[in-house]
């Protein structure tokens, strides 16, 4: 029963590189969402998908682009880091919109830009 | 405009006492709140959820309580144990339309269990 898995776990990524999280979940969640957490704040919604091949905009969704070409995964990419995308990343799936039980989350992706 | 605060960002208690966590929220159209525990190094983990239609919900030693008249929300631990030890986080979720929902996120209080 794995839930929400993130890959990689940590990254260190120079000014100007390219990456890409993966998300994956294994509940057949509709709804998927990325969060940055920065320290001292709560969490910020990036992106977020209510369902295959879609996706919608955030809260700061700028310098980050995402795909939902299957169900069941959800990735975040950046195309051109900067050091202001460090951060914590999470990724989260609930099966329905306001659904009881709230959102599962992943364990995190902690990113470093040089 | 909108915002989820909390009134402290650090909290110590006894271990065995009991804590109360609170939260402010601004928005007066959202639906549904929950309460995550964060430990350090993981995700957050859902705790407790509660409607806007009502007004206790109570879980395993944990209670939450909503007064949409002041927009406060708590988060009742009883007998704490180290373990409790984590950062804690409300939300608040309101619908956009179309399916389309927002969590916000307070910034969240750290509570310390003293042995």
């Amino acid at each position: 029963n794995a839930g929400v898995t993130q890959t990689p776990k940590f990254r260190v990524l120079k000014t100007g590189q390219s990456m890409t999280l993966l998300c994956a979940q294994d509940m057949n969640h509709e709804y998927m969402y990325w969060y940055r957490q920065d320290p001292g704040m709560g969490l910020r919604l990036i992106h977020y998908s209510v369902g295959e091949g879609t996706t919608a905009k955030g809260e700061v969704p700028d310098g980050y682009n995402v795909s939902r070409l299957k169900k069941q995964n959800f990735l975040l990419g950046l195309e051109s880091a900067a050091p202001s995308q460090t951060s914590v990343y999470f990724c989260a799936s609930t099966p329905i919109a306001g659904g009881a039980g709230g959102y599962t989350f992943g364990s995190g992706t902690r990113l470093t830009v040089v | 405009g909108e915002s989820v605060g909390l009134h402290l960002p650090t909290l110590s208690v006894q271990e065995g006492d009991n804590s109360i966590i609170n939260c402010a929220y601004s928005n007066s159209a959202s639906d549904y709140f929950i309460w995550y525990k964060q430990e350090s190094g993981k995700g957050p983990q859902f705790i407790i959820d509660i409607r806007s239609n009502m007004d206790k919900r109570q879980g395993q030693r944990v209670t939450v309580l909503l007064n949409k008249t002041v927009k406060h929300l708590s988060l009742q631990i009883a007998a704490t144990q180290p373990g409790d030890s984590a950062v804690y986080f409300c939300a608040e979720n309101w619908a956009l339309g179309f399916g389309n929902e927002k969590l916000t996120f307070g910034t969240g209080t750290r509570l310390t269990i003293i042995p």
